[in-house]
């Protein structure tokens, strides 16, 4: 398995702009994470689904930022508008839930500049 | 308070050393405990998880003081492999959320 798979790997752009970023889960995943790092904050959980549906969003910041997830094999996390405060890396973690010890495999995440 | 609070360090330790460093939750309910490992410029990926009782795996220990409320890693015979930012995860019951501490940044220096 190719593990979770990101895209981009780098994003710069302009304030103002739409930024989307994708993910591709590990197959027979059923939980998605995504995760926003920076160096004061640490590792935030933004919003996650299981079975594809959105189960906790209240980490994501404001209405600038949206999640989907179609299907069990695709997500995208949205920005729009960006601002220069949401620089930062954005990871995207998948797991097959069981129990409370699952293991959370994470993708090589978006390294997101906004000017 | 936060959730998970860590020493940020830098723990800078001579190679063949033994390295501690702890981490606190706030959550009394907190049920499932972690550490989690990153390298520069990496993903975070799980080191090991951390039973009532205290679990070894090679030269890492772990251990969990529920009282306290604290959880611990201890890294025996460090080797330069092991330099890297060890992150904290407490996960509370029947919820997939894993809160992260910010990591102690642990270097070894040949």
């Amino acid at each position: 398995d190719a593990g979770v798979i990101q895209s981009p790997r780098h994003e710069v752009t302009e304030m103002g702009q739409e930024v989307t970023l994708r993910c591709k889960p590990i197959s027979g995943h059923n939980s998605l994470f995504w995760y926003r790092q920076t160096m004061m904050r640490g590792l935030e959980l933004l919003i996650y689904f299981n079975n594809n549906v959105p189960i906790d969003d209240s980490g994501m910041p404001e209405d600038r930022f949206s999640a989907k997830m179609p299907n069990a094999s695709f997500s995208t996390l949205k920005i729009q508008p960006s601002e220069p405060r949401d620089s930062a890396v954005y990871f995207c973690a998948s797991s097959f839930r069981r129990a409370t010890n699952e293991k959370l495999f994470f993708g090589s995440g978006t390294q997101l500049s906004v000017l | 308070r936060k959730e998970v609070e860590q020493d940020p360090g830098p723990f800078n330790v001579p190679e063949g050393a033994t390295v501690a460093f702890n981490c606190t939750y706030s959550n009394s309910a907190s049920q499932s405990f972690f550490w989690y490992r990153q390298d520069c410029r990496k993903e975070p990926k799980l080191l090991m998880s951390v039973y009532s009782s205290g679990n070894e795996d090679g030269r890492f220990t772990a251990q969990l003081n529920r009282a306290s409320q604290y959880i611990s890693l201890l890294i025996r015979d460090s080797k330069l492999s092991d330099s890297a930012t060890y992150l904290c995860v407490v996960n509370n019951f029947g919820n997939e959320k894993l809160t992260f501490g910010t990591g102690t940044r642990l270097t070894i220096i040949p």
